[in-house]
């Protein structure tokens, strides 16, 4: 039973649309993160938290950002979507004791 | 930064038999080694890991095995089921736990047939 939610699980957007990907966690972990994941399955990471308005950058370049306002809310922004974004965004949390991830089930974009 | 290194992409092995798929990482400083399983349609899921003070960790028909001399780690599943087909995934960080970040391999195609 996952306790990380991703919403929606699937998004067709038009080009310059601005989108929100919402992730929750209901576990109370500190740390989240963000990855991409492209369709030959490869995951980048591309945001991680440690904590409450604490947001970093990951490996991978990205135009989108986070924010970190509740512990359990880390929502992924893209001003302005084009079609590269086009690709399955998976949400992840952890927790202190630091005993691996959790993951999402993953919002699949679709820029047109 | 860390480089990980996954092999083979695609392995397709007979049900009841073993499946072993191995990984390199490049940074030397890297301590924790976890496996990921991932099924269509759904996030990762974490099967198994190892900190680098270990050489071997077995749980049930899964194992991880470490040289942290030659920076190679490799997962063994051993009589193998139908349920076990999905994408395996291998990840290093410095930090038990990968508060820092994993570094995910490319993933490996497990297919197992009847």
């Amino acid at each position: 039973e996952a306790d990380i939610y991703q919403t929606p699980r699937y998004l067709v957007i038009g080009t310059g649309k601005k989108i929100t990907l919402e992730c929750s966690q209901t576990m109370g972990h500190d740390k989240m993160y963000w990855y991409q994941q492209d369709p030959g399955m490869e995951l980048h990471l591309i945001h991680y938290s440690y904590g409450v308005n604490s947001t970093e950058k990951g490996d991978l370049s990205s135009e989108s950002t986070v924010s970190r306002i509740r512990t359990e809310h880390f929502p992924l922004t893209l001003e302005s979507a084009r079609p590269s974004h086009t690709s399955q965004y998976l949400c992840a949390s952890s927790d202190m004791q630091n005993y691996g991830y959790t993951f999402g089930s993953g919002t699949r974009l679709t820029v047109v | 930064g860390e480089n990980v290194e996954q092999h083979p992409s695609t392995l397709s092995v007979q049900e009841g038999d073993s499946a072993v798929i191995k990984c390199t990482y490049s940074d030397s400083a890297s301590n924790y080694f976890p496996w990921y399983k991932q099924e269509l349609g759904k996030g990762p899921q974490l099967i198994i890991d190892i900190r680098s003070n270990v050489g071997e960790k077995k749980d049930q028909r899964i194992a991880v095995t470490l040289n942290k001399t030659a920076k190679h780690f490799s997962l063994h599943i051993t009589e193998t089921q139908p349920e076990d087909s999905a994408v395996y995934f291998c990840a290093a960080s410095r930090i038990w736990g990968g508060a820092d970040g994993l570094t995910f391999g490319k993933g490996t195609h497990l297919i197992i047939q009847p």
